[in-house]
C-alpha cells in the first residue's frame, strides 16, 4: 500500500506569496494531520481532523494558516500571506484507531520563505 | 499541558558505541511511543510501551519504561551509522486521538 503522499516536497517563495500543502493520507485512516517541525521548536501539531472534520486547530499559529479536508482522501494546508518565519518543514500524518494510536507520516513539505 | 524533555538534545558517537537516551514527563503517562525520523523523511513508529517497568527489545534497541510511568529510556547497543536520527517520545495519553512529541535527541552515528 501506498503511505502518506504530500506535495510538492520542497517550496521555494516570495514573503506575501501564498502556498498551498498537499496530503493524501493512507485510505482507511479516519484521522489526518498536520504538523510543523523547526530546530528551534520541534514537531508542533497544527490542527487535525477526524472523518474530514477539524477537530482541534489550536495549534494553528494565526490566522493566515487555514486547512481543509473536503474528502477522506485529500487535505490542504494554505499560508496566506508567507512569511519568512513561516519556513519550516511541513508533515502530514494519518492513523486509524485499530493501530493503536499509531501515526504514519508522509515525506514531508520543506517550505523556504524568502 | 504535558510536557515532554528529552536529553541528550544531540550525542555524535563512534560505530560500536553503546547509549542510551531519556524520555521524561511532567506528569504520568498511560503508555508512551517511540519513534525515529530520519534525515529527509517523517517519523517511523519502532514501540509502544505501556506497562510501568516494562521493557522491549527490537534488535540492538532496548526500550524500558519507568516504574511510576513517567519515564521512559532508548538504549542502543554497539550503534552503527543506521542508527542516525532524530529519536521522539510521544504521548498518546494526553488525549486519546492526537499525540503529544517530546523534544528530541539527535543522534549521529560515525562509521
Amino acid at each position: 500500500d501506498a503511505g502518506v503522499i504530500q506535495s510538492p516536497r520542497h517550496e521555494v517563495t516570495e514573503m506575501g506569496q501564498e502556498v498551498t500543502l498537499r496530503c493524501k493520507p493512507i485510505s482507511g485512516h479516519d484521522y489526518l494531520f498536520w504538523y510543523r517541525q523547526t530546530m528551534m521548536r520541534g514537531l508542533e501539531l497544527l490542527i487535525y481532523f477526524n472523518n474530514n472534520v477539524p477537530i482541534d486547530d489550536s495549534g494553528m499559529p494565526e490566522d493566515r494558516f487555514s486547512a481543509k479536508m473536503p474528502n477522506a482522501s485529500f487535505s490542504t494546508l494554505k499560508i496566506q500571506p508567507s512569511e519568512p518565519r513561516d519556513s519550516a518543514v511541513y508533515f502530514c500524518a494519518s492513523s486509524r484507531p485499530s493501530d493503536g494510536n499509531e501515526q504514519f507520516f508522509g515525506p514531508g513539505t520543506r517550505l523556504t520563505v524568502l | 499541558t504535558q510536557l515532554l524533555e528529552q536529553s541528550p538534545q544531540f550525542l555524535s558517537i563512534q560505530e560500536g558505541e553503546n547509549l542510551t537516551v531519556y524520555c521524561n514527563s511532567s506528569s504520568v503517562f498511560s503508555s508512551l511511543q517511540w519513534y525515529r525520523q530520519e534525515p529527509g523523511e517523517g517519523p517511523v513508529l519502532l514501540v509502544t510501551v505501556v506497562t510501568g517497568g516494562e521493557v522491549k527489545k527490537l534488535k540492538r534497541l532496548t526500550f524500558q519504561f519507568g516504574d511510576a510511568r513517567k519515564d521512559s529510556s532508548l538504549h542502543i547497543t554497539a550503534a552503527q551509522p543506521g542508527d542516525t536520527g532524530l529519536y521522539l517520545c510521544a504521548d498518546p495519553s494526553y488525549n486519546t486521538d492526537k499525540l503529544i512529541f517530546g523534544t528530541g535527541t539527535r543522534l549521529q552515528v560515525f562509521p
